[in-house]
């Protein structure tokens, strides 16, 4: 079974300051990496997935991950943060041996001050 | 252009009432999922449906039953709400299998805030 641990619970940054949210997964087979991020009261949006080929994905709204398998890391980092970056950030793991459901770290709450 | 469907989005119940969440998707999408969040705890899956016909316990199911009605709705049931059950609901879809279609990621409802009192 895969599981994630998402290493900060809280991250608070200054506006246009860089960020990195940090996301470790244990697996023991080739898995699928997802980061999603949740505005206040709202669901849960997707902002990028690694399913195979360059190690650098980028997602919506600037943010970016990087897959490394030696690590077995899937860090988020945006290089300049605005006050409506405030949002709860998921790392989440699936794979083909666990028909692809999902699971989720406890989240990373980022909170941008001006 | 409606995603998933959630309703409620809020319902307070007293310990010991049921109640059934729904959820509707119009995505064509085979499978389905039933979570909780709870805080410091990420989402935790209660239920899932593959495929239309079939559902499977997460990790969570214990006071909890679905029920994948068809393609498009998965409802799930309280039987007899308990405090432990507060909680936020989300409902999620998936297109799942091999190939082009390997797991794209999920798309998620809006979430029911349940209080049981």
């Amino acid at each position: 079974a895969q599981s994630v641990t998402q290493l900060d619970s809280q991250v608070p940054v200054f506006e246009e300051a860089p960020v990195e949210l940090r996301c470790n997964y244990s697996s023991s087979v080739s898995v699928y990496l997802f980061w999603y991020v949740q505005y206040p009261n709202q669901g849960l949006q997707l902002l990028l997935k690694y399913l195979s080929g360059s190690t650098l994905v980028k997602g919506i709204n600037g943010f970016e991950a990087e897959f490394n398998k030696s690590q077995t890391s899937f860090h988020l980092r945006k290089p300049s943060v605005h006050i409506s970056d405030t949002a709860e950030y998921f790392c989440a793991v699936s794979a083909r041996s666990n028909d692809y459901k999902l699971s989720f770290g406890a989240g990373t709450t980022v909170t941008v001050r001006a | 252009n409606a995603g998933v469907t959630q309703t409620p989005k809020f319902q307070v119940l007293k310990t010991g009432q049921s109640m059934t969440l729904q959820c509707a998707q119009d995505m064509n999408h085979n499978s389905m999922y039933w979570y909780r969040q709870d805080p410091g705890m990420g989402l935790r899956l209660i239920y899932y449906s593959a495929s239309e016909g079939t559902t499977d316990k997460g990790e969570v199911p214990n006071g909890y039953n679905v029920s994948r009605l068809n393609k498009r709705e998965f409802s799930l049931r309280l039987e007899s709400a308990a405090p432990s059950q507060t909680s936020v609901y989300f409902c999620a879809s998936s297109e799942t299998g091999t190939g082009a279609f390997a797991n794209y990621g999920y798309t998620f409802g809006s979430g029911t805030r349940l209080t049981v009192v």
